[in-house]
């Protein structure tokens, strides 16, 4: 079946420092490529997405890239912060979203 | 503009037992989609909804089962409840049906299954 692998499931940087979380899918019919952000408590919310026309996208100190060929695609946060600590989850699907396992953000001040 | 609200926040149930949980979808949004997210696990997919039907399941039993309302607002329903069942539920309504467009998630309600 449908399968989002995500690595690593734990990261710990200084603040200041650069975060890269990385996914695999399965599903080559995928199309769509979120990334969610969960803090304590709360349902995830989208940061970036990234489609499957695209091979790159930044936001401000975020940026997604995807390589269809390899059925990767990754998260990169630079100059990060305190606030930046939560579980970030990858996600791919077409028809549904199937979401990686999560990674655990610690930003230390 | 209200967001997604679950309700209820928490609760706890004895194994046989049934549940149900409601979500409210974001005004605007004509589909909902439902997961289930075990402790330190990401949401899996257990089905959606789009204008009151069914539209698309995830790898989920028959005792797992949802309505929508002409209203946009959406119930799971589980039968039959097993331990593996205790879980963070979240609820996410979206614009788009399929899995294309952003989810805006509620906060969930918490299972616990004794």
């Amino acid at each position: 079946g449908e399968n989002v692998e995500q690595h690593p499931s734990t990261l710990s940087v200084q603040e200041g420092d650069s975060a890269v979380i990385k996914c695999t899918y399965s599903d080559s019919a995928s199309n769509y490529f979120p990334w969610y952000k969960q803090e304590l408590g709360k349902g995830p919310q989208l940061i970036i997405d990234i489609r499957s026309n695209v091979g790159e996208k930044k936001d401000q100190r975020i940026a997604v890239t995807l390589n269809k060929t390899a059925k990767h695609f990754s998260l990169h946060i630079t100059e990060t912060q305190p606030e930046d600590s939560a579980v970030y989850f990858c996600a791919a699907g077409a028809d549904k979203l199937i979401f990686g396992t999560g990674t655990r953000l610690q930003v230390f001040p | 503009e209200t967001g997604v609200t679950q309700s209820p926040t928490h609760l706890i149930k004895t194994r046989g037992q049934q549940v149900t949980l409601r979500c409210s979808s974001q005004s605007g949004h004509n589909t909902v989609s439902w997961y289930q997210q075990a402790l330190g696990q990401g949401p899996q997919f257990i089905f959606q909804y789009y204008r009151e039907e069914e539209n698309g399941r995830g790898n989920f039993p028959p005792r797992f089962s949802g309505l929508q309302f002409p209203n946009y607002s959406s119930e799971l329903n589980v039968n039959a409840l097993e331990l593996d069942d205790s879980a963070l539920y979240l609820c996410a309504s979206s614009s788009l049906a399929g899995a294309t467009g952003e989810l805006f998630f509620g906060e969930g309600s918490r299972l616990t299954v004794l």
